[in-house]
C-alpha cells in the first residue's frame, strides 16, 4: 500500500515570508500525488497535482509542489505568504496506484501572524 | 464546484437514535466516500461506493452503513448514535484523470455535516 507523511503538525510564519510544508511518501511506483486545503469549515479543495509529467508542480494561489523521487518527497512552497493561506493542508496519495480510493495525510495547520 | 450538497449542515441528536446524512451531486460521478474528520484523525474513510447499488467498507465503518439507490445520491445512517460518532462529516466524489496508461483521481468535496451526538 502508498502512505503518505506530513512531517509537521503546525507551521507558523509570518505574512510575506516564504511558506514550506513537508511531505514524504512511500510507494513502490512512481505515484500521483495531490494536496489539498481547508479552509475553516469548509471543506477540502484540490490545490494541485502531480501525475508523472513535470516535476515542478504549480497550483492555485501561487502554490506549487516540486516532486522529489530520489527524497521521496512532494514539499508544498509558496514564495509569500498571505493572511488568507491561514488553512489546513492536506497531502494525499493514491492507496493503490490508479486506484480510487485515496489516503490523505494527517494535516500542516498552517498560521500566518501579520 | 463539483456540484455536492450535504444535508442537513448541522445536527444535534441523542444517544441512541437513528440518524440519516445525505449527499447529493449533480454530475453523474461514479465513485462517491464517506469521511469523517475529526481532530488528530485527520480524515477517515467510513464507506465508499463505486456506482449504484455498489459500495464497501472503509477503515472506520462500524456503527454506519450507506445506501446509493440512484447516481446522484449517497446516504450513510448511523444506526444508533453514540458519543463518539460525534465529528465532521465529508462527503466526496472522485474524477478520473487519465494519464499514460494509469490513472489517477483527485476528489470533490462537500461543505460537511457537523454532527453531535449528546
Amino acid at each position: 500500500a502508498q502512505s503518505v507523511t506530513q512531517l509537521d503538525s503546525h507551521v507558523s510564519v509570518s505574512e510575506g515570508t516564504p511558506v514550506l510544508l513537508r511531505c514524504n511518501y512511500s510507494s513502490s511506483y512512481s505515484p500521483s500525488l495531490f494536496w489539498y486545503v481547508q479552509h475553516p469549515n469548509k471543506g477540502l479543495q484540490l490545490l494541485l497535482k502531480y501525475t508523472s509529467a513535470a516535476t515542478l508542480v504549480k497550483g492555485i494561489n501561487g502554490f506549487e509542489a516540486e516532486f522529489k523521487k530520489s527524497e521521496t518527497s512532494f514539499h508544498l512552497t509558496k514564495p509569500s505568504a498571505h493572511m488568507s493561506d491561514a488553512a489546513e493542508y492536506f497531502c494525499a496519495i493514491p492507496a493503490v496506484p490508479g486506484g480510487f480510493k485515496t489516503i490523505f495525510g494527517a494535516g500542516t495547520r498552517l498560521f500566518v501572524k501579520a | 464546484d463539483a456540484g455536492i450538497t450535504q444535508s442537513p449542515r448541522h445536527k444535534v441528536t441523542e444517544t441512541g437514535t437513528p440518524v440519516t446524512l445525505r449527499c447529493h451531486q449533480t454530475e453523474n460521478h461514479r465513485y462517491m466516500y464517506w469521511y469523517r474528520q475529526d481532530p488528530g484523525h485527520g480524515l477517515r474513510l467510513i464507506h465508499y461506493s463505486y456506482g449504484v447499488k455498489d459500495t464497501d467498507k472503509g477503515e472506520v465503518s462500524d456503527g454506519y452503513s450507506v445506501s446509493r439507490s440512484k447516481t446522484e445520491d449517497f446516504l450513510l445512517t448511523l444506526e444508533s448514535a453514540t458519543s463518539s460518532q460525534t465529528s465532521v462529516y465529508f462527503c466526496a466524489i472522485s474524477e478520473l484523470l487519465t494519464l499514460g496508461t494509469s490513472g489517477a483521481y483527485e476528489q470533490y468535496f462537500g461543505p460537511g455535516t457537523r454532527l453531535t451526538v449528546t
